[in-house]
Order: structure tokens, then C-alpha cells, then sequence
């Protein structure tokens, strides 16, 4: 198992790009989520799902959007970047659908937007 | 006020040390998370509970709900346990809200 995948590992952007973080896993986990970890604070979330089909908003919506088309896929994507935005992120996943079971992060991106 | 508070927010031992780490919380929960941080940034969960401790190999969590503390213990400590961790509580609405870590050093 591969267990949660994160690409890319490092991006730059310029503001007013868009891009899409890919996170995929192979554990068939329904519940996974993005977060993101800035300096001095805790991880705060994105956007989740508890399933193919299934977003919902978390603490730190804005400028991001996620849909979940497979089980495994889970790609956040930043319509216009900004440098707010500059941050390093990860995905989780867990089995079940909540946040009660064993967490499971990818290895995170961390993105710079200039 | 931080919803989660952690403490130290970096703590320095010599190898063999026993070490409590800290997590105070102002809201209810239901359940509280450990995780690490390792220095190249991958996180791992460590313990979920509910109440009471659990153990695994040389890391203790304990919780009690009512008083709204948790601590992480790890007797004899090495470098590789040289690490962040990171307490994240489970709230009403199911999310996870997360402390901003304790940095831990571990000295040979």
C-alpha cells in the first residue's frame, strides 16, 4: 500500500494562477480532507468528504474547491492563487466517515505564491 | 485564546528523560487525537481516545474529558523520539481543531 499520495511535493506560483494539488489513497477510506499547516498555528481544514460525491467546507474555504469523483482521488484546487495562500498542505484519509478513526496524512506540498 | 493549547511550546531533554507533554482545551469534545510530526514534516497518528490512557511500546496518552487535559508521556526517551507533536480534538460538529504543536528535542 501506498498509503497517501500527495503530488506535487514543491510548487511556485505566480498570483493569479490556478492549480490543482493531487492527493490520492489506496485504502479504500471513505472520509478524507485538506488542510493547511502556516507558521505559528495549527492545521486548519479546507475542505472534506465522506465520500464519492460528498464536500462539504471547512474552517478555510475560500479560494479553494475539491470534488471527489472516485474513492480514492481527492484533488484541491486554487482558482486564483494568492500569497495567503503560500502554505504547506496536506491530505488526510480515514476509514469510516468521520474523523474518529486512525488519521492518515500524505506527505504534504508545500506551495509558494509570489 | 487558542481553542487548544499546548505546552511547552519546546521542550529540550537528555536522552533517558521521561517527558510530559501538555494539551489544555476550552471547549467540549468527545475525543482528542496525538500525532507527530516528524523533522522532514510527514505527520503520524499516534492515539485516539475517549477517556482514561492507552499505551503503545514507550508513549502514554492519557485524557480526562471533565478537567479538559490530555498529556503525552514518553519514558526513555531517545533522539529519534526528536519530533513535533501535535494534540487535534474532536469537536461538536465532528471536525478536528488542532493545537500548534510541541517541539521536542531529544539530546544524546
Amino acid at each position: 500500500n501506498a498509503g497517501v499520495t500527495q503530488t506535487p511535493k514543491f510548487q511556485v506560483l505566480k498570483t493569479g494562477q490556478s492549480m490543482t494539488l493531487q492527493c490520492a489513497q489506496d485504502m479504500n477510506h471513505e472520509y478524507m480532507s485538506w488542510y493547511r499547516q502556516d507558521p505559528g498555528m495549527g492545521l486548519r481544514l479546507i475542505h472534506y468528504s465522506v465520500g464519492a460525491g460528498i464536500t462539504d467546507q471547512g474552517e478555510v474555504p475560500n479560494g479553494y474547491n475539491v470534488s471527489r469523483s472516485t474513492t480514492e482521488d481527492f484533488p484541491l484546487r486554487l482558482l486564483s492563487a494568492a500569497p495567503s495562500q503560500t502554505s504547506v498542505y496536506f491530505c488526510a484519509s480515514s476509514s469510516g466517515t468521520s474523523v474518529y478513526n486512525e488519521q492518515f496524512f500524505g506527505p504534504g506540498t508545500r506551495l509558494t505564491v509570489l | 485564546k487558542n481553542e487548544v493549547e499546548q505546552s511547552p511550546q519546546n521542550l529540550t531533554a537528555q536522552e533517558g528523560e521521561f517527558i510530559t507533554i501538555n494539551c489544555s482545551y476550552s471547549v467540549g469534545i468527545s475525543a482528542l487525537h496525538w500525532l507527530q510530526q516528524h523533522p522532514g514534516g510527514g505527520i503520524v497518528s499516534l492515539f485516539m481516545l475517549s477517556s482514561g490512557k492507552k499505551k503503545h511500546g514507550r508513549l502514554i496518552a492519557t485524557i480526562n474529558i471533565q478537567e479538559k487535559h490530555s498529556s503525552l508521556h514518553i519514558t526513555a526517551s531517545h533522539p529519534r523520539d526528536s519530533a513535533v507533536y501535535i494534540c487535534a480534538v474532536i469537536t461538536g460538529n465532528e471536525k478536528l481543531t488542532f493545537g500548534t504543536g510541541t517541539r521536542l528535542t531529544i539530546i544524546p
